[in-house]
């Protein structure tokens, strides 16, 4: 059973620009979540998609946005890049997207923005 | 606002003794909990969960008690092992929600 992968673990970029942050999902998974995790505190929910629409957003603006492919895949991309936007971002795939559904976390891809 | 609170930053036992890292909640819509370990550079990993419906679950030398009245929930490690330091993490959902509200994490250091 593959797990969750995210690309790239690591990356450094300059205010303004764009990241596009990538993930595959468990196998027999179809719901994959983002989340941002700063630095000393817990993973905020970014949002989710489903059938390869955004099925709920936390409090993020619109320059996250994300797409899911028709194998599961993710990404998210955020545009115009801001310091506060340094973090651990996580992929999390899991069975359905509702509820008791326990999510399966990737690495992380770390962000740097200077 | 922070709906789930882990208000113990860090905790260090002695291997063979109790852990017990606790958790509070202010949304009385949550109806699932879990937790989630975490080493470094790698994802949180699923350890347990329960269900409002229940006030404790045992997996090994892990429990996890919920009560409800107080809004708290704790995960007690018996023994503790030198592998169980990590960061965890406290997590809750409602049943028809689609996002997990967590904890800022609790550090175990288990000394040999």
């Amino acid at each position: 059973e593959t797990g969750v992968t995210q690309s790239p673990t690591h990356l450094i970029k300059t205010r303004g620009q764009q990241v596009t942050l990538r993930c595959s999902s468990q196998s027999g998974h179809n719901t994959v979540s983002w989340y941002q995790q700063a630095l000393g505190q817990g993973p905020q929910f970014i949002f989710q998609y489903y059938r390869e629409e955004e099925n709920g957003r936390g409090n993020f603006p619109p320059r996250f946005s994300g797409l899911q492919f028709p194998n599961y895949s993710s990404e998210l991309n955020v545009n115009a890049l801001e310091l506060d936007d340094s973090a651990l971002y996580l992929c999390a795939s899991s069975r359905g997207r509702a509820g008791a559904n326990v999510l399966t976390f990737g690495a992380g891809s770390r962000l740097t923005v200077l | 606002d922070q709906q789930v609170k882990q208000n113990s930053p860090s905790l260090s036992v002695q291997e063979g003794r109790i852990s017990i890292l606790n958790c509070d909640y202010t949304n009385s819509m949550f109806d699932y909990f879990l937790w989630y370990k975490k080493y470094p550079a790698e994802g949180p990993t699923f350890l347990i969960s329960i269900s409002s419906i229940k006030d404790k679950n045992e997996d090994g030398r892990f429990t996890v008690f919920l009560n409800k009245s107080a809004k708290h929930l704790s995960l007690h490690i018996v023994p503790s092992q030198p592998g169980d330091s990590a960061v965890y993490f406290c997590a809750a959902i409602w049943n028809t929600g689609n996002q997990f509200y967590f904890g800022t994490g609790t550090s175990l250091t288990v000394i040999p």
